[in-house]
């Protein structure tokens, strides 16, 4: 069974601070995409990384896939209260049509 | 271009009782999964469909849960005889061509399903 780990679970911070979210898998995947959902909401796809070791960018959110296609991290830049929402990472696997999500991490940016 | 659609939004029922939700495609996708969302966690994945053929199963629980996308219409997960463990978010999304490692799955609003 394919398991993706997310850290950390629950992440409260002040506008204009930093942070960096981790998906950990032991499992490797063909595809790694990024979620974020918002309350009674469904997700919303941030972005798509392919191959090992691409850092996507998008805005002040920096995506990077894990050399190994094993793991994941998004970084926040100067975080602001719009950022705050349910980030998901979900990862594919070639052949399968199947997205396989992470535990998730709640982020909240307070002013 | 209408994203995809499910409904209802909130739908409660009885135990016993049996829950139907819908969701449309966005337009173009003949590609239909379901996914379910406990509180507080990840979303897993229940099954995969395109027209009018069940293409994986496998997050599927054996019994009381069904799953049809006919030639017309939405795509129809049905849960029989519910119990209070089946209230979920209920999340479909489509594709367009099936693959995740070149396709993105939109995801819809969810239905949230209340088993009193």
């Amino acid at each position: 069974t394919q398991l993706l780990e997310q850290s950390p679970q629950f992440l409260s911070i002040q506008e204009g601070e930093n942070l960096t979210v981790y998906c950990n898998s032991s499992s490797v995947f063909s595809s790694l995409q990024w979620y974020r959902q918002e309350p009674g909401e469904g997700p919303v796809l941030l972005v798509t990384v392919v191959t090992g070791g691409e850092v996507k960018k998008l805005k002040r959110l920096t995506f990077q896939f894990g050399d190994a296609r094993k793991d994941s991290s998004l970084h926040i830049t100067a975080a602001q209260p719009g950022d705050t929402g349910l980030y998901l990472c979900a990862g594919g696997t070639g052949t399968a049509s199947k997205l396989t999500f992470g535990t998730g991490t709640r982020l909240q940016v307070t002013l | 271009n209408a994203g995809v659609m499910q409904n209802p939004r909130h739908l409660v029922r009885r135990r016993g009782q049996e829950a139907r939700l819908r969701c449309s495609p966005m337009k173009g996708h003949s590609h239909v999964y379901w996914y379910r969302q406990l509180p507080e966690e990840g979303l897993k994945f229940m099954v995969y469909l395109q027209k009018e053929n069940i293409i994986d199963e496998s997050g599927m629980p054996k019994e009381r849960f069904s799953a049809e996308f006919p030639k017309e219409g939405p795509s129809i997960l049905r849960i029989q005889q519910v119990v209070r463990g089946d209230s979920a978010a209920y999340f479909c999304a489509s594709s367009q061509y099936g693959l995740t490692f070149t396709d993105t799955q939109y995801f819809g609003p969810g239905t949230r399903l209340t088993v009193l």
